[in-house]
């Protein structure tokens, strides 16, 4: 069974760092895997989308990483500023309608 | 263009007591799903549509149906809510099945009394 894991659960840095959150998925039968940002109260904004036979895309200042064969995912955030304060999520998409989400990491950027 | 709308933002219901979630697409999606995220769990997969007219079970269907009305519209029906049903709601919709990228709802927060 597909299990995804992000680890920390939680993360606080002062503004102007670089960071990197992970994401690690069990089964390394993915066809894609997307990061999405949750804001409190809000539904989820696709951030960044790697299929599989990807090993990285960016947007802006986001930087997502795949290895499919370790089974580990890395969003990088260069430059952070209190506005990236969020949780973000990374799913993986294994077929049919299945998307397994992570439990997220909750994301505070001190100004 | 408003991609995907829910109502409603929050609800409040006594145990055995019936609601329906409204969810609304205007980006001529073909597919929709209704998730539901619990405090340090992923979101998990209640129901989905691959197309307008067909409906399908996903992870944790009980005690939830659906009806997709037409090809914008997607609603989730709680006949008689439990406590454990306290969570918040969100709908997606993608253009295609499978892989496409997931547009997401703002969510609704129920609570379950």
């Amino acid at each position: 069974k597909q299990e995804v894991t992000q680890i920390p659960a939680a993360l606080s840095v002062p503004e102007g760092e670089n960071l990197v959150l992970n994401c690690s998925f069990t089964d390394s039968a993915i066809y894609n895997l997307q990061w999405f940002r949750q804001d409190p109260g809000k539904g989820l904004t696709s951030l960044l989308l790697i299929q599989s036979s990807q090993r990285e895309q960016t947007s802006g200042r986001l930087n997502a990483s795949l290895d499919k064969s370790s089974g580990r995912s890395t969003l990088y955030i260069a430059a952070s500023q209190p506005g990236d304060s969020a949780t973000y999520l990374c799913a993986v998409y294994t077929g049919g309608f299945k998307t397994i989400f992570g439990a997220g990491t909750r994301l505070f950027v001190k100004a | 263009n408003a991609g995907v709308t829910q109502t409603p933002k929050f609800q409040v219901l006594k145990t055995g007591q019936s609601m329906t979630l409204q969810c609304a697409q205007d980006m001529n999606h073909n597919s929709m799903y209704w998730y539901r995220q619990d405090p340090g769990m992923g979101l998990r997969l209640i129901y989905y549509s691959a197309s307008e007219g067909t409906t399908d079970k996903g992870e944790v269907p009980n005690g939830y149906n659906v009806s997709r009305l037409n090809k914008r519209e997607f609603s989730l029906r709680l006949e008689s809510a439990a406590p454990s049903q306290t969570s918040v709601y969100f709908c997606a919709s993608s253009l295609d099945r499978g892989p496409a990228e997931q547009f997401f709802g703002p969510g609704t927060r129920l609570t379950v009394l």
